[in-house]
């Protein structure tokens, strides 16, 4: 089983709601990952998560705030945010093998729609 | 800043025809990946290759690694109108640890 799981597939909220993202994986991997990918362009990468515990935060505002509560499951709480930030938010795993040998394994993501 | 220049940005080709997609670097990567991806879903992975040299095959798809570790290709023998969609390089740079680096992808439309 090779599947990351991602709830909900589509959200739209206004500025002032708060909403979290989900992720799900059952594969028995210790890194976490949360990308934002907007049109046409790659996925960029905004936080990391290894063994549980935060270890990749690029820079992203504090309106995104993740979370993860044990080694299969991993949140995004959203809030606050700007129309801006209506992108495909996507959620990926990897072994943490070590050795730059990782692969990791995408979601199918949140479609997020901020009015 | 570690790029991976990826060529070319738009193909279209008759069904049945071959192409090739390049993914070049400077620097060298401890591993690459290819995904594919449809529009409003997930990259899905196609392959990992990790050493120099290598080279994969995945039914009509044939996945290069330069013996330097600093480019890859991707070959589709005969393309199929099901072939077509975004197909994204990604790397592991030497010492990058857990991030990747992406390659702008290639839209890839196959007609019948």
């Amino acid at each position: 089983d090779t599947e990351v799981t991602q709830t909900p597939k589509h959200l739209v909220m206004g500025m002032t709601n708060k909403k979290s993202l989900k992720c799900e994986q059952h594969m028995g991997h210790r890194a976490m990952y949360w990308y934002k990918q907007k049109a046409k362009k790659p996925p960029e990468l905004m936080f990391v998560y290894s063994y549980e515990k935060l270890s990749i935060n690029e820079s992203v505002p504090s309106r995104f705030s993740p979370e993860c509560p044990n080694s299969s499951l991993l949140n995004l709480h959203l809030h606050a945010l700007q129309p801006e930030d209506s992108a495909l938010y996507l959620c990926a795993s990897s072994p943490q093998q070590g050795g730059g040998r990782d692969t990791q394994y995408f979601g199918p993501g949140t479609r997020l729609t901020v009015l | 800043t570690q790029l991976l220049e990826q060529s070319p940005q738009f193909l279209s080709i008759q069904e049945g025809e071959n192409l090739t997609v390049y993914c070049n670097s400077s620097s060298v990567f401890s591993s690459l990946q290819w995904y594919r991806q449809e529009p409003g879903e997930g990259p899905v992975l196609l392959v990992t290759v990790v050493t120099g040299g290598e080279v994969k095959k995945l039914k009509r798809l044939t996945f290069q690694f330069g013996d330097a570790r600093k480019d890859s290709s991707l070959h589709i023998t005969a393309a199929q109108p099901g072939d077509t969609g975004l197909y994204l390089c990604a790397g592991t740079p030497l010492g990058g640890a857990q991030k990747l680096v992406f390659g702008q992808g290639t839209r890839l439309t196959i007609n019948p």
